[in-house]
């Protein structure tokens, strides 16, 4: 069954330190893995696509890496502010046309 | 250019009453694609269309059901509402198939069934 897993399920951190986010998947066949940031009642957006032959790819103060023999991704956040505190999404296209399989994914927040 | 647009932001409806949600894509972006939220849980696909037809279906009842319009634009609508509908119902679009590229959301419907 194709399944999305990301840990931890919520985070919290101290403003200026860093964190590491993990996601799991089981999709076959794989083509790409997306990580999105959901602010609470708004529509994720976008922060990296990552293609099986991309190891790791950065914007910003993300750094996404991707595992594609272990399949394992993570999103890792470097110097943590205060309007990072949002849901971190792991999305991996499924099987099916249009069919994006999320993770549920990782409730981070960020406090003074 | 603005980004994906829904209406409406919020809405309630009672038990056995129909919905109709609107999405209108980013400005040349051919696909579009729904997505149910249920509070607490990553989202779930529906439905995508591009070029006016259905090209993907989740694991949704035929209460749900959807289309797209020449000018790209999409409309979900849920038949015979439970309490379990309510979510936030998110609209996504791409430029052609979403394979490889940037999907873009829209800030999403928020349904409350009563």
């Amino acid at each position: 069954k194709n399944q999305v897993e990301q840990s931890p399920q919520s985070l919290i951190i101290l403003e200026g330190k860093n964190c590491t986010l993990q996601c799991n998947y089981t999709v076959s066949p794989f083509s790409n893995l997306r990580w999105y940031k959901q602010d609470t009642g708004r529509g994720p957006v976008s922060l990296t696509i990552m293609t099986f032959s991309e190891n790791t790819k950065s914007n910003g103060r993300y750094t996404a890496t991707l595992d594609a023999d272990t399949k394992q991704s993570s999103l890792h956040i470097t110097a943590s502010q205060l309007s990072d505190s949002a849901s971190y999404i792991c999305v991996v296209p499924g099987g099916s046309q249009g069919n994006l399989i999320f993770g549920k994914g990782t409730k981070l927040s960020v406090k003074p | 250019d603005a980004g994906v647009t829904q209406s409406p932001t919020h809405l309630i409806k009672t038990r056995g009453q129909h919905v109709t949600l609107r999405c209108s894509p980013i400005s040349g972006h051919k696909s579009v694609s729904w997505y149910q939220q249920v509070l607490g849980q990553g989202p779930q696909f529906i439905f995508q269309y591009y070029e006016k037809e259905e090209r993907g279906r989740g694991n949704f009842p035929d209460r749900f059901s959807a289309r797209q319009f020449p000018n790209y634009s999409s409309e979900l609508n849920v038949n015979a509402l439970l309490l379990g509908d309510s979510a936030l119902y998110l609209c996504a679009s791409s430029p052609r198939a979403w394979e490889g590229n940037t999907i873009y959301f829209g800030e999403g419907s928020w349904l409350t069934v009563v």
